[in-house]
């Protein structure tokens, strides 16, 4: 059974940095996507980006370009996502999730972790 | 950038078909996703592919994608299916969320 389990709440200071963890089990973490989705309270979801480990390749939504950072550690089956420079409007609820490949870099997301609330307070 | 809409709010009887749309530039040339969002939940996907149903996911859930719209239906809608729902499609190299409709049984 697939699991994905993210690192707990956190609450930052503006300008601060975080660094949310999503461990996988139960299927073979670097032949999959891991990608990052984040959702503000009351909004809709909105992609931050992706790895894919076997391939060593990493996307980033072009919002979040120099700002996130996302890896991957293949001996843990655990992939991490930072995000720097927090200001308010980072305030959501940061998820990861499982991306089955289906074509070249494009994948649909199977899998999805419980979710991390980030808050951005000061 | 490529832009997914969706209609903010869907209401539909017990027992009836909702269609829920989607509606991009050439999105039927793309494949198209559906997730669904409870409250306090994770989302959950329910179709892939356009009209692909994960194992687990009730067969009262479709999918189709051509031309500028993908349509999830559900027929036989029941409470359960009250929720969000969201479209998503791949566009160079980036994902592209909609806006999300919320389903209402009622």
């Amino acid at each position: 059974q697939v699991q994905l389990v993210q690192s707990g709440a956190e609450v930052k200071k503006p300008g601060s940095s975080v660094k949310v963890s999503c461990k996988a089990s139960g299927g073979t973490f670097s032949t999959y996507a891991i990608t990052w989705v984040r959702q503000a309270p009351g909004q809709g979801l909105e992609w931050m980006g992706g790895i894919i480990p076997v391939f060593g390749a990493v996307d980033y939504a072009q919002k979040f370009q120099g700002r996130v950072t996302i890896t991957a550690d293949k001996s843990t089956s655990t992939a991490y996502m930072e995000l720097s420079s927090l200001g308010s409007a980072d305030t959501a609820v940061y998820y990861c999730a499982r991306g089955e490949i289906y074509s070249g870099y494009e994948y649909y997301f199977d899998y999805w972790g419980q979710g991390t609330l980030v808050t951005v307070s000061s | 950038s490529y832009e997914l809409t969706q209609p903010p709010s869907v209401s539909v009887s017990p027992g009836q078909t909702a269609s829920l749309t989607c509606s991009g530039d050439k999105l039927g040339d793309k494949y198209a996703c559906w997730y669904q969002q409870k409250p306090g939940q994770s989302p959950v996907l329910v179709i892939y592919q356009d009209n692909r149903r994960p194992s687990g996911i009730p067969d009262r859930f479709s999918g189709s994608n051509s031309g500028n719209t993908a349509t999830l239906t559900i027929s036989g809608t029941q409470a359960m299916d009250e929720a969000d729902y969201y479209c998503q499609a791949w566009d160079s190299d980036t994902v592209v969320f909609g806006g999300g409709t919320n389903l209402t049984v009622l």
